[in-house]
């Protein structure tokens, strides 16, 4: 089955505490990117990455990093989490061209 | 202004009823335009892409109105499945990829018995 998968589904966490949140598709895809959604507001898109070893800024990367080391996984990482980050985070990965998004099923982090 | 506007609703409809929502965009250079279904707390879901010419599949039909920078998404005869948040979202580059997506922020429909 084509998916993507994302974990830990929910995380409660301290300021401070380094985490990852990890990301895995089996669809070959060779682009990734990682999304949060916050009420009231879009999805806002933090990093993504057009294949292994190529990573870029979205919108929002402050606070975040992310590697591509293999083209199946793009680990997102929080190396000093604030309350501020707290959010739905969903990873996302299409073909070169993008046309379709398949999302992972969202990762609820809360930070206190 | 936001790049992508959308109502968030709630929109409350019968079901069997027609509904139709809008979403705006500010870049008039925006090339590619979909909408995204999503149920609450899923993943979004791609619904349709938003051709040109329109596109209709089955029960929804996407339009586009590129003088006055809007998409549009029909529903007929409504079910009480189609309850979720629909995400109108816009590609503002003049460039083919859909890597850096523009998001609305939904618009929130309701389907009652």
């Amino acid at each position: 089955e084509a998916q993507v998968t994302q974990n830990p589904r929910y995380l409660i966490t301290v300021t401070g505490k380094k985490l990852t949140v990890t990301c895995s598709q089996n669809m070959n895809h060779e682009y990734m990117s990682w999304y949060r959604q916050d009420p009231g507001l879009g999805l806002r898109q933090i990093y993504y990455s057009m294949n292994v070893e190529v990573t870029d800024k979205g919108d929002v990367p402050e606070g975040y990093k992310v590697s591509r080391k293999e083209k199946r996984n793009f680990p997102l990482i929080l190396e000093s989490p604030s309350p501020n980050q707290t959010s739905l985070y969903f990873c996302a990965s299409s073909d070169p061209m993008g046309y379709e998004q398949y999302f992972g099923p969202g990762t609820r982090l809360t930070v206190t | 202004r936001k790049e992508v506007e959308q109502d968030p609703g709630p929109f409350n409809v019968p079901e069997g009823a027609t509904v139709a929502f809008n979403c705006t965009y500010s870049n008039s250079a925006s090339q590619s335009f979909f909408w995204y279904r999503q149920d609450c707390r899923k993943e979004p879901k791609l619904l349709m892409s938003v051709y040109s010419s329109g596109n209709e599949d089955g029960r929804f039909t996407a339009q586009l109105n590129r003088a006055s920078q809007y998409i549009s998404l029909l529903i007929r005869d409504s079910k009480l499945s189609d309850s979720a948040t629909y995400l109108c979202v816009v590609n503002p580059w003049e460039g083919d990829s859909n890597y850096q997506l523009i998001w609305g922020a939904g618009t929130k429909l309701i389907i009652k018995p």
